[in-house]
């Protein structure tokens, strides 16, 4: 089945520094890759959406800024979390959608955030 | 505006039973639904998924229900086992693809 990687899985950082964290489809080619977070006891709520070769389409609310993402090739996508304050730690968990199946989205496991 | 949201949060059932699951959703105009999974610390797990022009669906001891005049669906679980036992979100699809979860119910299996 598709398999979908996130690294790393757990970080600790300090306020102001930022933080990269890659998402992976490993056997197959994602057009469209996902960004979610998700505080505790919470629901998944999306950040943005993520186009191979074009600019990631961002949710209301989402400073693109802050939260940057690229989508360099069909199997990579990358969240990269600027200036990180503790209010961003969070579990961030990615998707991605095989491109011959319009509709499934494969999650990744998900990287747990902790900003100090 | 819309939303996807879940009628109970904790559903606490003995092991053996079957398990009932309740979503609402309010926009009438998806027409792709999915269950998932997540276990504690990690990602959603697919389960089943249905298309709004059924309202039956079944897997391997689940079955997914779409009452779409109610904009209702829910999620049966048969002879639910301790391994069940997780947080269980239904998901709207709604253009490009895109999910609005619900807010998730947990299951506990008590043994």
């Amino acid at each position: 089945g598709a398999v979908v990687s996130q690294h790393p899985s757990w970080v600790i950082c300090k306020s102001g520094t930022s933080v990269k964290i890659e998402c992976r489809s490993l056997d197959f080619q994602a057009t469209t890759m996902f960004w979610y977070r998700q505080f505790p006891k919470q629901s998944l709520m999306l950040m943005a959406t993520s186009n191979e070769g074009s600019k990631a389409t961002y949710e209301q609310g989402v400073e693109k800024d802050k939260f940057l993402i690229n989508h360099a090739s069909l199997t990579l996508s990358t969240l990269t979390v600027t200036s990180a304050h503790p209010e961003d730690s969070s579990f961030y968990i990615c998707s991605a959608r095989d491109g011959l199946a319009t509709d499934t989205q494969y999650f990744g496991p998900g990287t747990r955030l902790t900003v100090l | 505006g819309e939303s996807v949201g879940l009628h109970l949060p904790t559903l606490s059932v003995q092991e053996g039973d079957n398990s009932i699951i309740n979503c609402a959703y309010s926009n009438s105009a998806s027409d792709y639904f999915i269950w998932y999974k997540q276990e504690s610390g990690k990602g959603p797990q697919f389960i089943i998924d249905i298309r709004s022009n059924m309202d039956k669906r079944q897997g391997q001891r689940v079955t997914v229900l779409l009452n779409k005049t109610v904009k209702h669906l829910s999620l049966q679980i048969a002879a639910t086992q301790p391994g069940d036992s997780a947080v269980y979100f239904c998901a709207e699809n709604t253009n490009a693809g895109k999910s609005t979860f619900g807010d998730g119910t947990t299951l506990t299996v008590k043994p």
